[in-house]
């Protein structure tokens, strides 16, 4: 069983698109990570949630504790924005789980 | 620039060779994790470590051995490399949560270690 489920695996989008990745899960949490990871990159973390909404840029996370889901959403989508997306959640217990990341392509 | 630092980025091994792992943070962070990256998989951690002197298993603890003796370095150990240990090591650190460090990200990684084991 995975504790964090992210939707969807892959996605394609055009330069300019509204793109939303999902991510579900099932454990309490203390916080949870939005990720980026570039082909053969490192992990950079993007976000950082406990409650409400973020915004850097053109990304934007939200999180409803109540329902254990979260969105990330990139307004205007650049090719410069192709990578995988992961999230992690931190637990009460102070273990993180992941997911197993949405591959993000934009297409110029 | 504070962060995190695993050497080396890349590496291969022969079946049965050993190597160390280092990874090293300036945050002045509390836990410490080693984690692998394997196609298809998400994250998933091998040891980790609440402190100086503590370690624990994680998800996938077996073929490799960690140890924290200063607070700021995390080793990973392979004692006899397996074809099967092939993946992408990341390191990571994270503060106690309810710590805040305005502007700072609580939750780093470093820029991972390839290892090939043939």
């Amino acid at each position: 069983k995975n504790e964090v489920e992210q939707s969807p695996q892959n996605l394609t989008a055009q330069e300019g698109e509204f793109i939303t990745i999902n991510c579900s899960y099932s454990v309490g949490i203390s916080a949870l990570h939005w990720l980026q990871q570039h082909p053969g990159g490192g992990i950079v973390s993007l976000f950082m949630l406990s409650s409400g909404k973020k915004k850097h840029g053109r990304l934007i996370a939200t999180i409803n504790i109540q329902e254990k889901h979260s969105s990330l959403h990139i307004t205007a989508s650049h090719p410069r924005d192709s990578a995988v997306y992961i999230c992690a959640v931190r637990s009460a217990g102070n273990q993180f789980y992941f997911g197993t990341g949405t591959s993000l392509t934009v297409i110029p | 620039n504070a962060g995190v630092t695993q050497t080396p980025k890349f590496r291969v091994l022969k079946t049965g060779q050993s190597m160390t792992l280092l990874c090293a943070q300036d945050m002045n962070h509390e836990y410490m994790y080693w984690y692998r990256q394997d196609p298809g998989m998400g994250l998933r951690l091998i040891h980790y470590s609440v402190g100086e002197g503590t370690t624990a298993k994680g998800e996938v603890p077996d073929g490799y051995n960690v140890s924290r003796l200063k607070k700021q370095n995390f080793l990973l150990g392979l004692e006899s490399a397996a074809p099967s240990q092939t993946s992408v090591y990341f390191c990571a650190s994270s503060s106690y949560p309810g710590r805040t460090f305005s502007g700072a990200n609580v939750l780093t990684f470093g820029a991972g270690s390839r290892l090939t084991v043939l």
